[in-house]
Order: C-alpha cells, then sequence, then structure tokens
C-alpha cells in the first residue's frame, strides 16, 4: 500500500530564511507522481510542485524546490526567501500507477513565518 | 471563471437530515473526485468518478451517495446526517486519468457542520 508521512506538525521560520517541509512515502511501484499543495487559513488548496520518479533533476517553481532523493523516499519541499503569505498547512501527496484515480495524502505540516 | 466551483460554502443542519452539495468544473477535465477534511486537517479520498463512471469508492457508508450528470458536474447527497460527517468536503478534478503527472484542482471546500 502506498502511504505518505509527514512527521512535522508544525514548523516555524522567520521571514526571507529558507525552510524545508519533510516528506517520505512508501510504495512499492518504479513509478509514481509526488505533489505539495498549500492550504491557507482560507482553506483553498493550492497546487504548488510536482516531481516525477523518473524525472532526473529536482523541480524547481519560482521560491519552491522539492529536494527528491528515491532511494531514501524522500521528496521534502524547500521554500526560499520566506514570506509572511506563506504561513500556512502544506501537504505531500502521492499518486501511483495503480491508483493513478486518487492522490494520497499526508498530514500536513503547518508553517507559521514570523517577522 | 472559478475552475471548480463548490456550493454551498457552509452548511449547518440537524442530525438527521439530508443535504446536498453541488460541483461543477469548468476546465474540461474527465476525473472528478470527493475529498473529506477531518478536524485533524486529514484529506481522505471518498469517491472518483471518470466520465460520469464511478472509480473510486473508497468504504464510504452508503448514505453518501455521489451522482454525475456530466463528466462537468460531480454532486455529493448526504442521507440522515450524523455528527461524525461534520467535516470540510472539498470537490476537486483532474485531466488525463491513467497519467502520474497530473495535478488535482480543488473546490473552496464545503464546511459541513452537524448539530
Amino acid at each position: 500500500a502506498q502511504k505518505i508521512t509527514q512527521t512535522q506538525p508544525g514548523m516555524f521560520v522567520q521571514e526571507k530564511e529558507a525552510v524545508t517541509l519533510d516528506c517520505t512515502y512508501d510504495t512499492s511501484d518504479p513509478s509514481y507522481g509526488l505533489f505539495w499543495y498549500k492550504q491557507p487559513s482560507s482553506g483553498e488548496m493550492i497546487f504548488l510542485i510536482y516531481q516525477g520518479s523518473y524525472d532526473q533533476q529536482n523541480a524547481t517553481e519560482g521560491r519552491y524546490s522539492l529536494n527528491f532523493q528515491k532511494a531514501r523516499k524522500s521528496a521534502n519541499l524547500v521554500i526560499s526567501a520566506s514570506q509572511l503569505g506563506d504561513s500556512a498547512m502544506y501537504f505531500c501527496a502521492m499518486r501511483g500507477p495503480y491508483n493513478t484515480d486518487k492522490l494520497i495524502f499526508g498530514t500536513g505540516t503547518r508553517l507559521q513565518v514570523f517577522p | 471563471d472559478t475552475a471548480v466551483s463548490q456550493t454551498p460554502k457552509y452548511l449547518v443542519t440537524q442530525m438527521g437530515n439530508d443535504k446536498s452539495i453541488k460541483c461543477e468544473q469548468n476546465l474540461g477535465h474527465d476525473t472528478m473526485y470527493w475529498y473529506k477534511q477531518d478536524s485533524k486537517k486529514f484529506l481522505k479520498i471518498m469517491f472518483s468518478y471518470n466520465n460520469k463512471e464511478l472509480i473510486i469508492n473508497e468504504t464510504v457508508p452508503n448514505r453518501f451517495s455521489p451522482k454525475s450528470p456530466d463528466k462537468a458536474h460531480l454532486n455529493l447527497h448526504i442521507n440522515s446526517l450524523e455528527l461524525g460527517d461534520s467535516a470540510v468536503y472539498f470537490c476537486a478534478s483532474s485531466h488525463n486519468r491513467g497519467s502520474m503527472n497530473t495535478e488535482a484542482f480543488f473546490g473552496q471546500g464545503t464546511r459541513l457542520t452537524v448539530v
């Protein structure tokens, strides 16, 4: 069975600093997709970044990058130059070849950015 | 030009009542989902539909009945509401069923409170 683990229930970071949110996953499938979503206090789910298991390079999208370590089954989200608006819940999710019809989510990490 | 819209945003109702949540997407996607987010923010798939056909029913009580009149709409009807049904319900959609690199686009969520 596929599983996503986010071990940090909460993280604090000062504005303009970088922060890493951890995500590990468990799957026996050789191919899969990994996603990060942001959920601000307003409640909507915002897609941030995607990493495919066969991608040779780590994904980047603006201030977001994914530190993908396939052998360790980790897909950590790095947010550079944190902003107050980055305060939110962050969810790691996975879609696999035998479960392409759903995203499996981790329990989330609440990030708080302080001035 | 909202991509995935669901109504209502808030729903407060008494135990035992029947209620519906509507969802529409204008992205041309062929797959739609219902997710439930509990009080601990955990997101779990409930149903997945592809071109109006039920693909996933993730052991949801049969008091929950999704209906997809066309591939742009997926409604959720809940009978005999219970206190434990209180949660935020998210509708989502994606394209390219069978592809692992396709993110899901989420609606704003419906906060259901059963009293």
